[in-house]
């Protein structure tokens, strides 16, 4: 099976500007994650979806980031306006009544 | 507070040896553990994971060993190969919310292991 598709694999922005990243799910995974990664730490949860409804995005800065679910498959994440220290990795995964499956996500620079 | 930690940084072993990867927890309330392989510019991989309803579970050259009265767990890879060399995360899955929701991960331990 195709696994978990994000893009874009790298992103360089200056501080302020907006960034966002998409996801395309394994196909049937109706379970979608967004984490993020800081250098030398575990990935943090930021925001879950069940289907197209965010069921907990407790830990989503919600003054800088959203998030969507259109139709229940893609997704993607925007940052704005992004700040130095939004610099991580951008993993998104998904999982049905399984074990978390990751894509290879997507590199943050904020200069 | 971090609640599922990796002491270890990093960890050098030979080929043929076993490695040992250990993690601590603080919350006593929780479904699974699960570890997590990941190589350079990759997404993490689930590895194996254990309920907490047992103390030990194998796959192949992996077992993951559960001490709930200690809050620890180990995960052994025996013989260790070059190709094993990545970055090895545990994490937890809480107790009462949907299988494999929300995963709270560790610091994650380097492996490398010598030819």
């Amino acid at each position: 099976e195709a696994g978990v598709v994000q893009s874009p694999r790298y992103k360089i922005i200056e501080k302020k500007q907006p960034v966002a990243f998409w996801c395309n799910p394994i196909s049937g995974h109706n379970t979608l994650y967004w984490y993020r990664q800081n250098l030398g730490q575990g990935p943090e949860l930021l925001i879950r979806y069940e289907n197209e409804e965010a069921v907990d995005d407790s830990q989503l800065p919600k003054d800088r980031f959203s998030a969507e679910r259109l139709k229940g498959v893609d997704s993607t994440l925007k940052i704005q306006p992004a700040e130095l220290g939004d610099s991580a990795v951008y993993l998104c995964a998904s999982s049905r009544n399984s074990p978390l499956h990751f894509g290879n996500g997507t590199r943050l620079t904020v200069t | 507070d971090q609640q599922v930690k990796q002491n270890s940084p990093s960890l050098s072993v030979q080929e043929g040896r076993i490695s040992i990867l250990n993690c601590d927890y603080t919350n006593s309330m929780f479904d699974y553990f699960l570890w997590y392989k990941k190589y350079p510019a990759e997404g993490p991989t689930f590895l194996i994971s254990i309920s907490s309803i047992k103390d030990k579970n194998e796959d192949g050259r992996f077992t993951v060993f559960l001490n709930k009265s200690a809050k620890h767990l180990s995960l052994h890879i025996v013989p260790s190969q070059p190709g094993d060399s990545a970055v090895y995360f545990c994490a937890e899955v809480k107790a009462g919310g949907t299988s494999y929701g929300k995963l709270t991960f560790g610091q994650g331990t380097i492996l490398t292991v010598h030819p």
